[in-house]
């Protein structure tokens, strides 16, 4: 059976300080990947998505990157969190037209 | 530009009761549509699938609808229990492998 990791859970992070938030699928091969990010009254918003290994598109201009070293790897970073990067972040794969979410990872950039 | 929304926000009904969220989308040109449910502070765990090609999909007491013509879907919960206490969430899709686009959401409260 297919799994996803994302972690850590919980983060708390001062302004201009770097990010790193790492997901692994297990079970599957070449998944689609996608990093989303959930605000308070804003809905959940689609940050990158991937298809495959270096291939990474982003949705919106923003202070993040994502980068994909391996087939079932997703990795989300800053070079500089600001404030307005705190959130619920999110990462899911998918298979045959059905999405699978992680835990989520909750950052709080102080 | 696809936009998806869904009333009410927020809804609070006593526990046995029917009910039934509403979504709706701008561009009626979708691949598929979602549902999905948020407990507190977690993922989200995708309760059904509707191909555009479909009218309706059951799992237990949850029935979806979709009218793709219309632009509206609807989630349909069968005597309510408090578990089913959650977030859901409707989301659509415009192509195979495509990102989807959701709503925000309809928080519901089920009352013991």
């Amino acid at each position: 059976s297919q799994t996803i990791h994302q972690w850590p859970a919980t983060l708390v992070q001062p302004v201009g300080s770097p990010l790193s938030l790492e997901c692994t699928v297990e079970g599957t091969s070449n998944p689609n990947l996608y990093w989303y990010r959930q605000a308070a009254g804003r809905g959940l918003q689609l940050l990158f998505y991937s298809v495959g290994i270096g291939q990474i598109s982003s949705e919106v201009p923003q202070n993040l990157s994502a980068s994909r070293p391996q087939d079932r790897q997703f990795i989300l970073s800053s070079k500089k969190l600001l404030l307005s990067d705190s959130g619920f972040y999110l990462c899911a794969w998918s298979r045959r037209d059905i999405q699978y979410f992680g835990a989520g990872t909750r950052l709080s950039v102080l | 530009k696809q936009e998806v929304t869904q009333i009410p926000a927020a809804l609070s009904v006593p526990e046995g009761e029917n009910l039934v969220l509403n979504c709706s989308f701008t561009d009626s040109a979708i691949y598929n549509l979602q549902w999905f449910r948020q407990d507190p502070g977690k993922g989200l765990t995708s309760l059904l699938l509707i191909q555009s090609s479909q009218r309706e999909q059951t799992s237990g007491r949850l029935n979806a609808s979709l009218d793709k013509s219309s632009g509206r879907s609807t989630l349909y919960i069968a005597a309510s229990q408090p578990g089913d206490s959650a977030t859901y969430l409707c989301a659509v899709s415009m192509n195979r492998d495509d990102k989807i686009i959701f709503g925000k959401g309809t928080r519901l409260h089920i009352l013991p």
